[in-house]
């Protein structure tokens, strides 16, 4: 199964909200990051978290990092149309194998 | 510098017919990797290369296969096309997994 899980699958609000994504996942990792991806495109990559950091911010984006519990969380404030997208967590396994695991995304929808 | 190229864009093949994915990136990245992406399953990791003539399998590596003869290309071949490996497949590649991932833009296969 995949190392990292998102939730909501889906998350639809109104233009100037924030929007709070979730991300799960099992095993010991050196980092997290989160990537999104446009309709119909590749991933771009969007921040990423270190396992011996707590919080990071990059612009709008805020992202935590709780390795007791194995949990990432991406806030994106003040949303914009723009920021319409699939968003996805992915892991590296610190103690196995050079894979980079991601999660099934969460489908952000902005309206305006 | 083009980054990560992924050819053909679209490919229709019948059940049964082989066929390359092609994808080279010019930032002399060690690591490079396929994923196929599926409706609703994220990105699963197929095959990974961790530098020239190493390869390894990732979560679903059955009916495909690699060779990483240089650092630039890495070409995923399907050896005999089934309607399962309907997908749309995603190369990506980086100097180490530990490190932000850049993707190509996709390719979008059907198998009839």
């Amino acid at each position: 199964s995949q190392q990292g899980e998102e939730d909501p699958q889906a998350l639809s609000i109104q233009e100037g909200e924030n929007a709070t994504m979730n991300c799960s996942y099992k095993t010991s990792i050196n980092n997290l990051q989160w990537y999104r991806q446009n309709s119909g495109r590749g991933l771009v990559h969007l921040i990423l978290i270190r396992s011996n950091e707590r919080e990071k911010h990059s612009g709008r984006l805020r992202v935590t990092l709780d390795t007791s519990k194995k949990s990432s969380s991406l806030l994106i404030t003040a949303s914009r149309a723009a920021d319409t997208a699939s968003y996805f967590c992915a892991t590296d396994d610190k103690g196995g194998a050079q894979k980079l695991v991601f999660g099934q995304g969460t489908r952000l929808t902005i309206n305006p | 510098n083009a980054g990560v190229t992924q050819t053909p864009k679209f490919q229709v093949l019948k059940t049964g017919q082989s066929m390359t994915l092609q994808c080279a990136q010019d930032m002399n990245h060690e690591y490079m990797s396929w994923y196929r992406q599926d409706p609703g399953m994220g990105l699963r990791l197929i095959h990974y290369s961790v530098g020239a003539g190493i390869t390894d399998q990732g979560e679903v590596p059955n009916g495909y296969n690699v060779s990483r003869s240089t650092t630039e290309d890495f070409p995923l071949r399907l050896l005999s096309a089934a309607p399962s490996q309907t997908s749309v497949y995603f190369c990506a590649s980086s100097y180490s997994v530990k490190i932000p991932a850049f993707f190509g833009q996709g390719t979008r296969l059907t198998v009839v």
